[in-house]
């Protein structure tokens, strides 16, 4: 079976300061790896997607994250950050790309 | 091309009462797969459908809770004889099979927040 795992659940980070959201997962097989963003009250957005190939993987708004086979991680981060990334970041893995596994959520906090 | 649309986006019900939660894909689409987020967790999988067929509902209460995908119109959650711990935001996401891949990227819709009396 699939897991996930988000070891901070909150992040505080000031404004144009760099940010690392942490991921692990365990599997006994290959699987999709994805980060998703949710502002309040909206729905999951999807930030960038591993899927094979190259380990680092650039997304949408300036995020970019790594896959690391051997360390089971797929760590999320951001060189500068600004207030409009304060959201929800969740990490999922997926076998097949029809039933996905979230993390708990880490809350990301911009601060001016 | 409107995204995954869900309605209502609030629903409150009174114990007992049933909850229904609609669904309509994004155009193209034909797979619908719904979610259920409690307070302060991640997003767990419920249920996946193409129309007319249940592939996977490994993550559905046994009791309770059914879903469809019709031919026609939008997919329902249906939730009978709701308890508060029913209470939670229930996200529906659709994709569709891309050409040469067996990888169905999922597109989250707004979500329905269910709250319990």
């Amino acid at each position: 079976a699939q897991s996930v795992t988000q070891l901070d659940s909150q992040v505080p980070v000031f404004e144009e300061a760099p940010v690392e959201l942490r991921c692990n997962y365990s599997s006994s097989v290959s699987v999709y790896l994805f980060w998703y963003v949710q502002y309040p009250n909206q729905g999951l957005q999807l930030l960038l997607k591993y899927l094979s190939g190259s380990t680092l993987v650039k997304g949408i708004n300036g995020f970019e994250a790594e896959f690391n086979k051997s360390q089971t991680s797929f760590h999320l981060r951001k060189p500068s950050v600004h207030i409009s990334d304060t959201a929800e970041y969740f990490c999922a893995v997926s076998l097949t790309g029809n039933q996905f596994y979230f993390g708990t959520g880490t809350s990301l906090t911009v601060i001016p | 091309n409107a995204g995954v649309m869900q309605n209502p986006r609030h629903l409150v019900r009174r114990r007992g009462q049933e909850a229904r939660l609609r669904c309509s894909p994004m155009k193209g689409h034909s797979h619908v797969y719904w979610y259920r987020q409690l307070p302060e967790e991640g997003l767990k999988f419920m249920v996946y459908l193409q129309k007319e067929n249940i592939i996977d509902e490994s993550g559905m209460p046994k009791e309770r809770f059914s879903a469809e995908f019709p031919k026609e119109g939008p997919s329902i959650l249906r939730i009978q004889q709701v308890v508060r711990g029913d209470s939670a935001a229930y996200f529906c996401a659709s994709s569709r099979i891309p050409p040469g891949t067996n990888y169905n990227e999922q597109f989250f819709g707004p979500g329905t927040r269910l709250t319990v009396l």
